[in-house]
């Protein structure tokens, strides 16, 4: 069953604006991870924020866990025209050794019009 | 580095033909590779865990003998559509997990393989 939730499901915004994208979840996890995918296109890993982490920062993305709301957000910051993909999140759940499964949420889809 | 490649990018079959599909991790070694499966503005969904040398492991749903998982070597992991049907056309992505910090750290993911059964 799906795990993580995204929401929005789609996000437009104007080139140089901030867009946040939120994902929860419904199990315990040991690490949650964002990825990226343009139209098409295999998937690009951006950041992993572990479970015993708040929050986390590269170069113009930062993610923030909540693991008490079982809840993640991704922030672009500056957005630019190159940004607009498909933002997915994805858990790792905390079930022991060999447990690495992603679980995929559905994606926001981000379009930034320049 | 860490670049994982999938191979072919795109391809149409005939109905009923079985199709191959290669995932191979260009510059290190995966212990694990995954399958996954995304329809049309839809998410990933796992269809199997590869482990190389043993026998991969299925998700819920996924007929093991329609898509035939090989993990022959450290480097390659096949996925073979056998008797392809229309209803098999789908985006499938492979990734490779480089084995560090007990597998829970990062997946590289293939471009991906865009399958049409005509």
């Amino acid at each position: 069953s799906q795990q993580g939730e995204e929401d929005p499901q789609a996000l437009s915004i104007q080139e140089g604006e901030n867009a946040t994208m939120n994902c929860s979840y419904k199990t315990s996890i040991n690490n949650l991870q964002w990825y990226r995918q343009n139209s098409g296109r295999g998937l690009v890993h951006l950041i992993l924020i572990r479970s015993n982490e708040r929050e986390k920062h590269s170069g113009r993305l930062r993610v923030t866990l909540d693991t008490s709301k079982k809840s993640s957000s991704l922030l672009i910051t500056a957005s630019r025209a190159a940004d607009t993909a498909s933002y997915f999140c994805a858990t790792v759940p905390y079930s022991g050794a060999g447990s690495y499964q992603l679980t995929f949420g559905k994606g926001t889809k981000l379009s930034v019009i320049p | 580095g860490a670049v994982v490649s999938q191979h072919p990018s795109r391809v149409i079959c005939k109905s009923g033909t079985s199709v191959k599909i290669e995932c191979r991790s260009l510059d290190f070694q995966a212990t694990t590779m995954f399958w996954y499966r995304q329809f049309p503005k839809q998410s990933l969904m796992l269809m199997a865990t590869s482990n190389e040398g043993s026998k991969a492991t299925y998700e819920q749903g996924v007929e093991k003998d329609k898509f035939l998982i090989n993990h022959a070597s450290l480097t390659l992991s096949t996925l073979t559509v056998t008797s392809a049907h229309p209803e098999d056309s789908s985006f499938y992505i492979c990734s490779a997990d480089t084995g560090t910090s007990g597998g829970t750290d990062t997946q590289y993911f293939g471009p991906g393989t865009r399958l049409t059964v005509l």
